[in-house]
């Protein structure tokens, strides 16, 4: 069975401070694909990022950053400098057979100008 | 590029109704899905199309809800009849190839009373 666990259900930092959200995944299958969407206030989701189980590179662009481990199972996600336009609802999903999407329950982060 | 537009964005009915959600995706994307994500809950996925085909459709809650892609392009999904528990949010995606990244629409959000 395929699980996407995100402990944090909301996090708030203060303008300029690095957050680390969490997502720990579980799946037996050897292929898989791991993803991060963010949900901003208007509900649209927003695809950030996409990973696949063969590339354990960690990948950086701007203030994002993204920490794939498949010795532990994590696929975390970091904001450095976060900013008031950060706030939002962030969602980790893991795919295996290419078709459906298993979903946390999301991270609302809200930055505190 | 147009992105997946949903409507309507928000759905009010009374229980033992009847309401038909509509998707349209992004152009030229073979697959569409439907999620759903009820309060504070994760999103879950509800089925799959590759065109007009219902490729899976593991996800459908019950026989209360049908979907259909008629021509292989825009999707509807009709709830009939509406039961409280059905209330949340209602979200399309589409996407090029499987494995590749959904694009999702705002949803539509249902509230049966």
């Amino acid at each position: 069975a395929q699980k996407v666990t995100q402990a944090q259900t909301e996090i708030s930092v203060v303008e300029k401070e690095d957050v680390t959200l969490d997502c720990v995944y579980e799946t037996r299958d050897t292929t898989y694909y791991l993803f991060w969407y963010k949900q901003p206030p208007s509900g649209e989701l927003v695809f950030l990022i996409r990973r696949n189980s063969f590339d354990e590179q960690n990948e950086i662009s701007g203030r994002y950053s993204w920490n794939f481990q498949k010795s532990t199972s994590s696929f975390n996600f970091t904001i450095t400098a976060s900013q008031v336009v950060d706030s939002a609802v962030y969602f980790c999903a893991l795919s295996t057979t290419g078709n459906q999407f298993y979903f946390g329950t999301g991270t609302s982060l809200t930055v505190i100008p | 590029e147009a992105g997946v537009t949903q409507f309507p964005s928000h759905s009010v009915i009374e229980k033992g109704q009847t309401v038909t959600l509509r998707c349209d995706p992004i152009s030229g994307h073979d697959n569409l899905y439907w999620y759903r994500r009820v309060m504070g809950k994760e999103i879950k996925f509800l089925l799959h199309f590759v065109k007009e085909s219902k490729q899976d459709e593991s996800g459908m809650p019950n026989n209360r809800f049908l979907a259909e892609r008629t021509g292989g392009t825009y999707s509807t999904l009709k709830v009939q009849p509406a039961e409280l528990e059905d209330s949340g949010v209602y979200f399309c995606a589409s996407s090029q190839d499987l494995g590749n990244e959904q694009f999702f629409g705002p949803g539509t959000r249902l509230t049966v009373l």
